[in-house]
């Protein structure tokens, strides 16, 4: 069980192009979803914290205009990094947590942008 | 803000070596969860701990929380091949439900 999916697991665009990825929690309701960045050899950084049906709570120095997260529904979160550019380049992973036990994360496998 | 870091940075072991990473927060914390990822691969949980000194074993890991819940250890006796990546201790402070990923510790075990 607590199986998260993302979709896609990669993907390659150009400049200015935007890009959406989503995060599903496959076997349980995910109250609560994470966006972690993790740029090569580095370690995960919060972007942002997305409760089902509210605004999402962006952490400091992350664009909320550039890094829009939807948390439509209890089984899906999406990330729309919009006009990506190069240093947009990262591995974008999300977790997502129950209301029943909200100090537990289910990792999706991640998702890997190159922007050309 | 609040940082997590770990020491070292990287270590390199001889299979059988035994493996310590050290992880130190800026700030009490409620809880501290430990995760293994695999290069290319995504975090996998690998426990919590809670308590003020709580040890809790797996097999060849130890962990181990601080008194003062401000620090942490992973201590890895006998590695293998297959313990090869980084890994990340994440901090939670009370009050929140997200975490601060530690700095991380690459592992590379050499047969």
């Amino acid at each position: 069980g607590a199986v998260v999916s993302q979709h896609p697991s990669w993907v390659i665009c150009k400049s200015g192009t935007s890009v959406k990825i989503e995060c599903r929690s496959l076997d349980f309701q995910a109250t609560t979803m994470f966006w972690y960045r993790q740029f090569p050899k580095q370690s995960l950084m919060l972007m942002a914290t997305s409760n089902e049906g509210s605004k999402a709570t962006y952490e400091q120095g992350v664009e909320k205009d550039k890094f829009l997260i939807n948390h439509a529904s209890l089984t899906l979160s999406t990330l729309t990094v919009t006009s990506a550019h190069p240093e947009d380049s990262s591995f974008y992973i999300c977790s997502a947590s129950t209301r029943q036990r909200q100090e537990t994360q289910y990792f999706g496998p991640g998702t890997r942008l190159l922007v050309l | 803000g609040q940082q997590v870091m770990q020491i070292p940075q990287y270590q390199h072991v001889q299979e059988g070596e035994d493996f310590t990473t050290y992880c130190n927060s800026s700030t009490t914390l409620s809880n501290i969860q430990w995760y293994k990822q695999r290069p290319g691969g995504h975090p996998v949980f690998l426990i919590q701990l809670v308590k003020s000194g709580e040890v809790k074993k797996q097999k060849r890991l130890t962990f181990q929380f601080g008194e003062a819940k401000k620090n942490s250890s992973l201590h890895i006796t006998a590695t293998q091949t297959t313990d090869v990546g980084t890994y990340f201790c994440a901090g939670r402070n009370s009050g929140t439900y997200k975490y601060i990923f530690g700095t991380g510790t690459r592992l590379k075990v050499l047969a």
